[in-house]
């Protein structure tokens, strides 16, 4: 299930069953949006990405959804290993080009073996 | 490709001293870098964005005394923490964009401050 904590949302999910886990964005404006995964003590690792003209993008065991109208995105992980135990964020990015990423809360996967 | 090497990976400093901090593109030229700050729990907060050649641009809130950047080159940058005080230990992390085929962006491995 998925619980928020003091700062990070947590979302604990048994090995084997696919993880959903949701962003909301905050520019409408945004027109490319990343997910990244980030172990502790590490920089953040890049998942996958996706562009405003898309709804939908996948990659292995990875799938994003973007829905403009609510600003809202999401990363679906299949067959959840214990491996994808981790922090992920959302990040967004505006048209024009070398503006900064920006992140989302973050929401700490937990997977239950 | 576009991979960002950043060091120290860990730094221990006493309240006072100054620690800086370098961001290298190993495989492109990174015409721009930014900079984050992330606290235990929390997501990572832009500090500023330096572009090669000119002055940093700082977020609001932050100092742009206290926090140096520099990027003098198009494969290097650097943060200067200056007369650190405990209050500046945090996980800092470099980031640079690239037009490689895709535009993209790549992240060092970033660097943990404790300021005892």
């Amino acid at each position: 299930g998925e619980s928020v904590g003091l700062h990070l949302p947590t979302l604990s999910v048994q090995e084997g069953d696919n993880s959903i886990i949701n962003c909301a964005y905050s520019n409408s404006a945004s027109d490319y949006f990343i997910w990244y995964k980030q172990e502790s003590g590490k920089g953040p690792q890049f998942i996958i990405d996706i562009r405003s003209n898309m709804d939908k993008r996948q990659g292995q065991r990875v799938t994003v959804l973007l829905n403009k109208t609510v600003k809202h995105l999401s990363l679906q992980i299949a067959a959840t290993q214990p491996g994808d135990s981790a922090v992920y964020f959302c990040a967004e990015n505006l048209p024009w080009g070398n503006t900064p990423l920006v992140f989302g809360k973050g929401t700490r996967l937990s997977v239950i073996a | 490709g576009a991979v960002v090497s950043q060091h120290p990976s860990r730094v221990i400093c006493k309240s006072g001293t100054s620690v800086k901090i370098e961001c290298r593109s190993l495989d492109f030229q990174a015409t721009t870098m930014f900079w984050y700050r992330q606290f235990p729990k929390q997501s990572l907060m832009l500090m500023a964005t330096s572009n090669e050649g000119s002055k940093a641009t700082y977020e609001q809130g932050v100092e742009k005394d206290k926090f140096l950047i520099n990027h003098a080159s198009l494969t290097l940058s650097t943060l200067t923490v200056t007369s650190a005080h405990p209050e500046d230990s945090s996980f800092y992390i470099c980031s640079a964009s690239w037009t490689g085929g895709n535009y993209g962006y790549t992240f060092g491995s970033g660097t943990r401050l404790t300021v005892v």
